[in-house]
């Protein structure tokens, strides 16, 4: 069985700059977490999706953060425009059911310069 | 607001010596609780949930709701236990986590 992937798994951008993460979930897995680890600091949750559709985005910094899942399958999230405060590693898991197992993609790690 | 509490950022033992790592939790009625390993260039895995009670890797960890802690233990580190531990708990709403900070442990040789 697969595993989440993540792409890209680096990326340095300036600030100002748009960057689009891009999460695939294992197959037939209806949750999707986004979280974030910022330097020095703890994972914090930014939103799920139940398939299409988000539950809970109150974790969301503000609002240059969108994420979609259009169909349920892979999600994307996208930083637009970019700030420096944004470096950090940010993790996609995903769960079959709500109260399962969340798996964890290998991150991308993110750098604003 | 509910919170996870790693107090040490870094642990740092010999091979073969016991090991815990410290998760304390604010009390909010029945909680789960779980330890997330990240080995050196791989993903967080979960390792642990207290309602499993079961050893992985040689590693326990009990829920004592009196002190509010869910500490991991393992009488005998080895060398490949070298990772940072996280401790979660998942919110009641949608299941989100809630991190402790991590705590690096070192299991020198």
């Amino acid at each position: 069985e697969a595993g989440v992937t993540q792409f890209p798994s680096h990326s340095v951008i300036e600030k100002g700059q748009t960057v689009t993460l891009r999460c695939d979930p294992i197959s037939g897995h209806d949750n999707l977490y986004w979280y974030r680890r910022v330097m020095g600091k703890e994972i914090k949750f930014l939103l799920h999706f139940v398939k299409e559709s988000k539950q809970d985005e109150s974790g969301m910094p503000n609002n240059r953060f969108l994420a979609e899942r259009t169909g349920g399958t892979y999600s994307t999230l996208k930083v637009q425009p970019a700030e420096l405060e944004d470096s950090g590693v940010y993790f996609c898991a995903s769960s079959q059911d709500l109260r399962q197992t969340q798996y964890f993609g290998p991150g991308t790690r993110l750098l604003v310069l | 607001a509910q919170r996870v509490t790693q107090p040490e950022k870094l642990l740092s033992v010999f091979k073969g010596a016991p090991v815990e790592l410290k998760c304390n939790y604010s009390y909010s009625g029945s909680p789960e609780l779980f330890w997330y390993v990240q080995y050196s260039r791989q993903r967080l895995q979960l390792l642990l949930r207290h309602i499993s009670r079961e050893s992985i890797k040689g590693f326990t960890a009990d829920l004592n709701k009196g002190e509010t802690s869910f500490h991991l233990k393992k009488p005998f580190a080895q060398e490949e236990d070298s990772a940072m531990y996280y401790c979660a708990r998942p919110m009641d709403s949608n299941y989100q986590l809630i991190w402790g900070a991590g705590t690096k442990l070192i299991i020198k040789p």
